[in-house]
């Protein structure tokens, strides 16, 4: 079955300790997404790569960083620097890149951080 | 900045109540609008997408509508079910980056 895996369903992290949350996807889709979503929120905004080797900023991406060396795979890290990071961690999938008119997102299981 | 507002935040019906969710957003220079299903400490479920040059869309007992011009969308439920109970999302996807969620409307449907 295609869809989006993301990886661990649940992660425990102490204060001043980096941890990097996997998503894998066999869609082929071109364009890749994190979103945080904490309680009573909407999703907002991490950071997005359209294509292999780029990704852009999103609205709240301080203290974050992510890389694109594969098509399928779009790591995200929480690092020391983000200072809240307990939330929930929803990576999404599209076959279109963002600037382009159809843009159906699939989004994996989710990643729940919680920080010690 | 775009924004996008959701009423109500929650709502509780009956089984069998027909029902209505409405979204509102700020910018209309958007490619198309989502409405989304998040069951509790799951993903997202993307229910309808309407683009930017279309009224409405219909899936089953679904009905999204969407306009540009006043900036506003709203999502009919017909016969709503127990099974129905959700938080529903929508989202705007402006030009240039990507999408921009609401905050939700949790909806409760007894039987």
């Amino acid at each position: 079955d295609g869809g989006i895996t993301q990886s661990p369903k649940y992660l425990f992290r102490k204060e001043g300790q980096n941890v990097t949350l996997s998503c894998e996807q066999n869609l082929n889709h071109d364009a890749m997404y994190w979103y945080r979503q904490d309680p009573g929120q909407g999703l907002r905004l991490i950071y997005y790569s359209q294509i292999v080797n780029d990704f852009q900023k999103g609205d709240i991406a301080e203290g974050y960083s992510v890389s694109r060396e594969k098509k399928e795979s779009f790591p995200l890290t929480v690092t020391s620097a983000q200072k809240n990071p307990t939330a929930f961690y929803l990576c999404a999938s599209s076959i279109d890149r963002p600037g382009s008119g159809a843009n159906v997102l699939t989004f994996g299981a989710g990643s729940r951080l919680t920080v010690l | 900045k775009q924004e996008v507002t959701q009423i109500p935040a929650a709502l509780s019906v009956p089984e069998g109540e027909n029902l209505v969710l409405n979204c509102s957003f700020t910018d209309s220079a958007i490619y198309n609008l989502q409405w989304f299903r998040q069951d509790p400490g799951k993903g997202l479920t993307s229910l309808l997408l309407i683009q930017s040059s279309q009224r409405e869309q219909t899936s089953g007992r679904l009905n999204a509508s969407l306009d540009k011009s006043s900036g506003r969308s709203t999502l009919y439920i017909a016969a709503s079910q127990p099974g129905d109970s959700a938080t529903y999302l929508c989202a705007v996807r402006p030009v240039g980056t990507a999408l921009i969620f609401g905050k939700g409307t949790t909806l409760s449907v007894s039987s």
